[in-house]
C-alpha cells in the first residue's frame, strides 16, 4: 500500500517570501501521479498542482512549483511571493497510475500561515 | 461551468440514525469518489462510483454504502451512525478515460456531519 508523509505539521512565512513544503511517499509502482491540494478555512479542497511520474520536468503553476525527485520519492511544493490568501492546509496526495486504482492517498497535511 | 456541489452543508444526527449525503459532479465528469476527513487529518478514501457501480472501496465497514444515478450524481449513505462517524465528507469528481480514471479529481465543499 502506498503511504504519503508530510513531516511539517505547521509552517509560517512572511508575505512576499518563499516557502517550501515537504512530502515523501512510498510506492513500488513506476507510473503514478502526485498532487498538492490546498484547503483554506472554507474547507473546500482546491487543486494546486499535479505531476505525472513519467515526466522529468517539474510542474509549475504561476507562483507554485514542485521539486519532484523520483528516485528519492520526494515531492516538495515551493510557493514564491507568498500572499495572505495562501494561508491554508496543504495536502500532498498520491494516485496510482495502474489503470483502475484511482483513489487518492493523502498525507496528514501542513498548516501554512502567511503573515504580514 | 458548475463545479462539484454537495448537500447538505451541515448535518446533525444522533447515534444509531441513518444519513444520506448527496453530490453532483462537475459538468462533463462521470466518476464520483467519496472521502471522509476527520478533524485535523487528511481525507480517507471511502469508495468510487463509475457507470452506477462501486468500482473501488477503501477500508470502511458495510455501514457505508453508496449509489450513482444515470446523471452521474451520487449519494453516500451511512447506517447505524457512531460518534466516530463525525467528520467532513468530501465528494470528488473526475473523468474516466479509456477505462482508467487517471484524471485529476475536483472536490466539492463537503458536508460536515456531527453525530451526538
Amino acid at each position: 500500500a502506498q503511504t504519503v508523509t508530510q513531516s511539517q505539521p505547521e509552517m509560517s512565512v512572511q508575505e512576499a517570501e518563499t516557502v517550501t513544503l515537504s512530502c515523501t511517499y512510498d510506492t513500488s509502482e513506476s507510473n503514478y501521479y502526485l498532487f498538492w491540494y490546498k484547503q483554506p478555512p472554507s474547507r473546500q479542497m482546491i487543486l494546486v498542482i499535479r505531476q505525472e511520474a513519467y515526466k522529468q520536468q517539474n510542474a509549475t503553476e504561476n507562483r507554485f512549483s514542485v521539486n519532484f525527485q523520483k528516485a528519492a520519492k520526494s515531492f516538495s511544493l515551493k510557493i514564491s511571493d507568498s500572499q495572505l490568501g495562501d494561508t491554508a492546509m496543504y495536502f500532498c496526495a498520491f494516485m496510482s497510475g495502474a489503470g483502475t486504482a484511482s483513489k487518492l492517498t493523502f498525507g496528514t497535511g501542513t498548516r501554512l500561515q502567511v503573515t504580514l | 461551468d458548475a463545479g462539484v456541489t454537495q448537500s447538505p452543508t451541515h448535518l446533525i444526527k444522533t447515534r444509531g440514525q441513518q444519513v444520506t449525503l448527496r453530490c453532483s459532479p462537475k459538468s462533463g465528469h462521470d466518476t464520483v469518489s467519496w472521502y471522509q476527513q476527520a478533524l485535523g487529518q487528511g481525507p480517507q478514501f471511502i469508495f468510487q462510483y463509475y457507470e452506477e457501480e462501486e468500482r473501488q472501496r477503501g477500508n470502511f465497514p458495510d455501514r457505508f454504502s453508496g449509489h450513482q444515478f444515470p446523471n452521474y450524481s451520487s449519494e453516500l449513505n451511512v447506517n447505524a451512525l457512531l460518534l466516530g462517524d463525525s467528520a467532513l465528507y468530501l465528494c470528488a469528481s473526475s473523468l474516466m478515460v479509456q477505462g482508467a480514471s487517471e484524471e485529476t479529481q475536483y472536490f466539492g465543499p463537503g458536508t460536515r456531519l456531527l453525530v451526538l
